[in-house]
């Protein structure tokens, strides 16, 4: 069975500097990889995936994230946090066969101090 | 083009009644997903269609849940007796077919949800 890890249920960032929200999986088979946002009472927003192409993966609104097979990572990053950054950010896993649905990590709460 | 629809975007039902949820999916779009969200949790995979189709219910409770996704119309998560514990956020996802092993993956797109409360 797939399951996601999300290190940091909160973490905080001053504006202008590095964004690091940490995620780990457990899957017996390659998975899909993806990184959702949701912003306050909204649904969720596709950031960026991995699809077992290019293990550096370019996102949305500056983010990208590592495809890390030897440590089972994704992390996301952004070089330099904005304000509207502000939100709460989910990794999910997926098979590549079989199962389609997602399994999420628990979240991790972005917080931007100006 | 028109997103994913939810509506109702918040329900309020009190103990022992039902709780109808609708989602609309992208035109075009044949394959939907529900999943919870419980409060301060992230998402939990409830069910999988296709129209007319049940493809996997893995993470529906037994009992008081069901979900269809009908020919025509959209697709309904209906919840009976409602308790206090069913308040959450249910989304509804829909993507145009089931992802193929070589083939380009196919993405759930994500509506803006149900916030249903139970009192």
């Amino acid at each position: 069975a797939q399951s996601v890890t999300q290190l940091g249920s909160h973490v905080s960032v001053s504006e202008g500097a590095l964004v690091l929200l940490r995620c780990n999986y457990s899957s017996s088979v390659p998975p899909y990889l993806f990184w959702y946002v949701q912003y306050p009472n909204q649904g969720l927003q596709l950031l960026l995936k991995y699809t077992s192409a290019a293990t550096l993966v370019k996102g949305i609104n500056g983010f990208e994230a590592e495809f890390k097979k030897s440590e089972t990572s994704f992390h996301l990053t952004k070089p330099s946090a904005h304000m509207s950054d502000a939100a709460e950010y989910f990794c999910a896993v997926r098979l590549i066969q079989g199962a389609q649905k997602l399994v999420f990590g628990q979240g991790t709460r972005l917080t931007i101090n100006p | 083009n028109a997103g994913v629809m939810q509506n109702p975007r918040h329900l309020v039902r009190r103990r022992g009644q039902e709780a109808r949820l609708r989602c609309s999916p992208v035109k075009g779009h044949s394959h939907v997903y529900w999943y919870r969200q419980l409060p301060e949790e992230g998402l939990k995979f409830m069910v999988y269609l296709q129209k007319e189709n049940i493809i996997d219910e893995s993470g529906m409770p037994k009992e008081r849940f069901s979900a269809e996704f009908p020919k025509e119309g959209p697709s309904i998560l209906r919840i009976q007796q409602v308790v206090r514990g069913d308040s959450a956020a249910y989304f509804c996802a829909s993507s145009p077919r089931a992802g193929v092993a070589g083939v380009s993956y196919n993405e759930q797109f994500f509506g803006p949800g149900t916030r249903l409360t139970v009192l």
